[in-house]
């Protein structure tokens, strides 16, 4: 079974960079996939971040481009976001998805999500 | 970018009742490459993440109950629960694929109630 579970800080100053790692279980992320980061905010509802396939090739959000880097680390079976100079509007849950694939471009399994605060 | 647009905002239906929600593209969503719809629907319960349930505006995602239909073409879409159960209380929410650069965008989610 696929399992997706996210980790890093719950707290971040503002200005500073958000950053956290995806641990996939269950499938290698080297099989072909999509592999997607997404936000939910009360402000904002869902919000899509950006993706990355496993030779490395990344799309980004419009509205996040050049602040936001997504990368995979193929030995730790893991993916990670970076999201610089980050603002209270950045405080969300953050989740790590699997794109379905088939050309479907929707996600099939999510993590639990992890709840990042900016403040100072 | 691609404006999705959920109505109603909530919804009360009686157990065992049909319940509707509908999901309106500022764009088509509709590929003619694939004759396909790049629309989805999920349902998020409180503390959860969201489950897909259709994609292709009107293909079930597999386990999905088939009480669940998504329809729709184009701009218009809608999902529909033919027979209401305790369970199906979440929000949903419609999401489009626009490629080119690639961008997903989600409506703002339609609280479902008993």
């Amino acid at each position: 079974q696929v399992q997706l579970q996210e980790s890093g800080p719950g707290l971040v100053r503002p200005s500073g960079t958000l950053s956290l790692t995806c641990a996939v279980s269950g499938v290698s992320i080297s099989n072909g996939h999509w592999w997607d980061w997404v936000r939910q905010s009360p402000g904002k509802g869902l919000e899509w971040i950006g993706e990355i396939h496993p030779t490395g090739t990344t799309n980004y959000s419009p509205s996040l481009k050049g602040r936001v880097t997504i990368s995979v680390d193929k030995s730790k079976n893991q993916l990670s976001l970076k999201l610089s100079s980050v603002t209270a509007a950045d405080t969300a849950i953050y989740y790590c998805a699997r794109d379905k694939g088939d050309y479907t471009s929707t996600w099939d399994f999510w993590g639990q999500g992890t709840l990042v605060t900016v403040s100072s | 970018d691609i404006v999705m647009t959920q109505s109603p905002d909530s919804l009360a239906v009686s157990l065992g009742e049909r319940a509707t929600i509908n999901c309106k593209s500022s764009q088509s969503v509709l590929y003619s490459s694939n004759n396909k719809n790049y629309l989805a629907w999920y349902q998020q319960k409180p503390g959860q993440p969201p489950k897909l349930l259709i994609y292709w505006a009107s293909t079930r995602e597999s386990g999905v109950p088939d009480r669940f239909s998504g329809s729709g073409s184009g701009t218009d879409f809608t999902l529909t629960i033919s027979s209401l159960q305790a369970e199906d209380v979440a929000v949903y929410y419609c999401q489009q694929y626009s490629g080119t650069p690639p961008m997903y965008t989600f409506g703002q989610g339609t609280k479902l109630e008993i």
